[in-house]
């Protein structure tokens, strides 16, 4: 079955980079995403990749693919006090509904 | 446009009470889906729908109905809430399949059953 983890939690200085991981299982994923959720709101789209790509920069996000071992990073520079959320990396697959599996989330606080 | 919203923000229900969650969207989005969110579970599909009169079940579908009459209303029903159903519900909605298009989320409803 379809499975994506993340570690729960991560901390780091304002002005540093961030890394959050991921890790997914099927290898017949298409696209794969990162969400931010904000206390008490809905998630955002950050970004996506194609699973065809290596990597994915956009503006301070990168975004870091190996297919070989299913890993998926996101990489924040300049990590900012407004950065602190919960991000969510996502996966679909084609067929149907192309249902999107989540992960289990990572809660990101930077330190003033 | 107001994107998607969803009422209540809030809602504490007996065990054996039922309730509807609303969800509606502005933006004349075809694909509608109920999430529930569970504290180091991520987010769990319960239904989703692919326009007006079609409906499907998602991941964790049972102990819920929807329906789906208009474009822009997709309402949860809850028909004999439990315990385990306490949990944070997000609606959200795509133009298209969400392989092709970015999903909106509504805020969030947190359901807390006694």
């Amino acid at each position: 079955g379809e499975d994506v983890e993340q570690s729960l939690f991560l901390s780091v200085r304002e002005g540093d980079s961030s890394v959050i991981n991921c890790t997914y299982t099927d290898s017949s994923s298409t696209y794969l995403y990162w969400y931010k959720q904000e206390p008490g709101a809905g998630l955002q789209l950050l970004t996506y990749i194609f699973s065809n790509m290596d990597m994915k920069q956009d503006q301070r996000l990168t975004v870091l693919l190996n297919k070989k071992d299913k890993h998926l990073s996101l990489r924040i520079a300049d990590t900012q006090t407004g950065d602190s959320a919960i991000y969510f990396c996502a996966e679909i697959y084609s067929g149907g509904y192309q249902k999107v599996t989540f992960g289990t989330g990572t809660k990101l606080q930077v330190i003033p | 446009n107001a994107g998607v919203t969803q009422t209540p923000k809030f809602q504490v229900l007996k065990t054996g009470q039922s309730m509807t969650l609303q969800c509606a969207q502005d933006m004349n989005h075809e694909y509608m889906s109920w999430y529930r969110q569970d504290p180091g579970m991520g987010l769990r599909l319960i239904h989703y729908s692919v326009g007006a009169g079609i409906t499907d079940q998602g991941e964790v579908p049972n102990g819920y109905n929807v329906s789906r009459s208009t474009t822009e209303d997709f309402p949860l029903r809850l028909l004999s809430a439990a315990p385990s159903q306490t949990s944070v519900y997000f609606c959200a909605s795509s133009y298209s399949p969400p392989i092709y298009n970015e999903q909106f989320f509504g805020p969030g409803t947190r359901l807390t059953v006694l």
